[in-house]
């Protein structure tokens, strides 16, 4: 059972333009979500994370909203660059549960064209 | 300050064999989990130590194991190696222990890459 889901296998846009990454979940005991950033034969990185008291925090380029009503969240890059080129990890912990664990989506590959 | 170390990076094995992968967590960290990386399968949670104890297990054959030290350095096993176990497997620490109410993330390593063949 797919507690987190990233329904987008890889999404391509244009240097510059908008990136939205989306992430749903099921869990409704998740109280905290994170996103990382994952290059190929590396760990990964962490980028941003929200609570589940907010519905949006921002880091300089990236932005994360959360809809807890509809059980989801987003990631938007603005404005995207050619590094920003990986795949993209959602993840959410319940801190309910006494545990670190954290549950992933199967993540996006994000390609950003010059 | 150094950040998660795994060693090896890069492990092949024959099916059947066993394997011990080794994790030193951020100074000061005493949490460490570990997760498994296959396509398409995301990152799957294995298991969570705390102090020496393990707090967590992930949904994964008796054939993996793990422990934590003293120093929170960990090590995770896989006995009796399936081709399907080939995946990277990923430690992460955090400075936080389990239910702690200090949100934070999770530091991850480079990972151990290991072929079965």
């Amino acid at each position: 059972d797919q507690q987190v889901k990233q329904n987008s296998p890889s999404l391509s846009v244009q240097e510059g333009r908008i990136s939205i990454l989306n992430c749903d979940y099921t869990n409704s005991m998740f109280d905290y979500f994170l996103w990382y950033k994952k290059y190929p034969a590396e760990g990964p990185t962490f980028l941003i994370s929200i609570s589940s008291i907010k519905d949006k925090n921002e880091d300089g380029r990236f932005t994360v909203f959360l809809n807890k009503s509809a059980k989801h969240l987003s990631l938007h890059i603005v404005p995207s660059q050619p590094g920003d080129s990986a795949v993209y990890f959602c993840a959410a912990r319940n801190y309910g549960g006494a545990t670190n664990k954290l549950i992933f989506g199967t993540g996006t590959l994000l390609a950003v064209q010059p | 300050k150094a950040g998660v170390t795994q060693t090896p990076r890069y492990l092949i094995k024959t099916r059947g064999q066993q394997v011990t992968l080794s994790c030193s967590p951020i100074s000061g960290h005493r949490s460490v989990s570990w997760y498994q990386q296959t396509p398409g399968q995301g990152l799957q949670f294995l298991f969570e130590y705390f102090s020496e104890t393990q707090r967590n297990k992930g949904n994964f054959p008796g054939r993996f194991s793990g422990r934590q030290f003293s120093n929170s350095r960990s090590e995770m096993n896989v006995s009796t190696l399936e081709l399907g176990d080939s995946a990277l497997y990923l430690c992460a620490s955090s400075p936080v222990g389990p239910g702690d109410s200090m949100n934070t993330e999770a530091f991850f390593g480079q990972g151990t890459r290991l072929t079965v063949v």
